[in-house]
């Protein structure tokens, strides 16, 4: 089965700094999913990646997927307190026809302090 | 708003009791999907719906679990005689099949259940 390693786990950063977490799958991906969950509450789609060099953005949060596609990075420029919560990253393990049953990573909890 | 809809969003019950969940998908969304999380982990797949057939079910839902989706829109989850290791946060989430992009999934804000 497909197993998703995040790093790092947790990441404590000062508000205005960039930062990037990883996201390392063992098979290779056919849908890199990117979300966002904050503590006890549901998760939050960000962005999808299947195509190897994708690279998407959405306001100040960048994602790539790397050539091989068993890799895939998420980049926050300037971070604010608003970005912190905890990051999710999920595959479709289908072999290209999602279905949503995803396996994802065990998360990366960002802290950004003002 | 006409999110995903979870109910209760908490419950505390003793070792041995039934617990049922809820969940109320957007109204057009045809699939429905539920997973647990526990803490410090990411979501595992239990169990998902197109319509009201349950199309597959994760080897980690034991005799015990019972999920249904008797007219296609609500879902419930049922724990039978509930044990301590299945304190957990139980997510549902939904999407349309024909989507853009159907592995866009939208969640609701979670059950969570705490056995004693």
């Amino acid at each position: 089965s497909q197993e998703l390693e995040q790093s790092p786990q947790s990441l404590i950063v000062q508000e205005g700094k960039n930062l990037t977490i990883n996201c390392t799958s063992s098979k290779t991906l056919y849908g890199l999913y990117w979300y966002k969950q904050k503590y006890g509450e549901g998760l939050i789609f960000l962005m999808m990646l299947q195509k190897g060099g994708e690279e998407k953005s959405h306001e100040k949060i960048t994602a790539k997927l790397d050539e091989k596609k068993q890799q895939s990075s998420l980049h926050i420029t300037a971070s604010q307190p608003s970005h912190a919560g905890i990051y999710l990253c999920g595959a479709d393990n289908t072999g290209g026809t999602s279905y949503g049953k995803l396996t994802f990573g065990q998360g990366t909890i960002l802290t950004v302090h003002p | 708003d006409t999110g995903v809809s979870q109910n209760p969003r908490h419950k505390i019950t003793k070792r041995g009791q039934n617990v049922t969940f809820r969940c109320d998908p957007i109204s057009e969304h045809n699939r429905l999907y539920w997973y647990r999380q526990t803490l410090g982990q990411g979501p595992e797949f239990l169990t998902y719906f197109q319509n009201e057939a349950q199309l597959e079910k994760s080897r980690l839902l034991s005799d015990r679990f019972s999920a249904e989706r008797p007219k296609g829109s609500f879902s419930t989850l049922e724990i039978q005689r509930t044990e301590q290791g299945d304190s957990a946060m139980y997510l549902c989430a939904s999407t349309l099949s024909s989507g853009y992009n159907p592995g866009e999934l939208f969640f609701g804000e979670g059950s969570r259940l705490t056995v004693l």
